[in-house]
């Protein structure tokens, strides 16, 4: 099982929206709504940002937003802050007996 | 406060064994599925293993299948890894994470790192 595509790095100025694709297959991003976001800083654990494609624990902001379109997930934030400049990762559940579970490459999120 | 805590990283030669630890607390941790990810230097996160709440299930991912297990003791609130025949490529930072609805890693450790080198 491959990791799940996402571009190396995505850009935008504060106040504005940066959306991050996570591609991957039908035996994964597009076969389950499994699909979770996590934000990582510098020497930091993960944290999780969305769950079930488009859900939000407690306490994040809202200006975080998933969704998926066939075998692609997207994250979405809006009203991009000094402080969304992190590494994100996407994840899906896969089924498969040799890895469950895949994370995507990565995308490091600047703020211009 | 809900809370990780890894131990048991350490410097260990190609072949070696390592038993990487997770302290639970602030929920009931016998009531949730639990993995481990990793990090290798500079790289992405990769799971590694999970197990269900009452150990009936284990899963692995195919690098480590067969050379690590996992385990848990919620007696403790504690989490396991036991790493045998460890290679070059299991350097990395071991994350222990809580698995809450839909599979979503909803509460993370800080990490231990694991170096393998001769």
């Amino acid at each position: 099982q491959s990791a799940l595509t996402q571009p190396p790095s995505a850009s935008g100025s504060p106040g504005q929206s940066v959306t991050i694709s996570c591609t991957g297959t039908s035996s994964d991003v597009g076969g389950y709504n499994y699909v979770s976001w996590y934000q990582q800083y510098p020497g930091k654990a993960p944290k999780l940002m969305i769950y079930e494609v488009s859900k939000r624990p407690s306490g994040v902001p809202d200006r975080f937003s998933g969704s998926k379109s066939g075998n692609t997930a997207s994250l979405t934030v809006s009203g991009l802050q000094a402080e969304d400049e992190a590494d994100y990762y996407c994840h899906s559940y896969t089924g498969s007996y040799n890895n469950f579970y895949v994370f995507g490459t990565g995308t490091k999120v600047t703020v211009l | 406060e809900v809370q990780l805590v890894e131990s048991g990283g350490d410097l260990v030669q190609p072949g070696g064994s390592l038993r990487l630890s997770c302290a639970a607390s602030g929920f009931t941790f016998g009531t949730y599925w639990m993995s481990w990810v990793r990090q290798a230097p500079g790289k992405g996160l990769e799971w590694v293993a999970n197990i269900k709440e009452d150990e009936s299930e284990r899963n692995y991912a195919d690098s480590v299948r067969g050379r690590f297990t996992i385990f848990r003791d919620n007696a403790k609130n504690s989490l396991y890894l036991q790493m045998n025949s460890l290679r070059v490529e299991d350097t990395a930072k071991y994350y222990c994470a809580r698995e809450g609805v839909r599979a979503a890693r909803d509460v993370w450790g800080q990490g231990t790192t694991v170096t393998v080198s001769s």
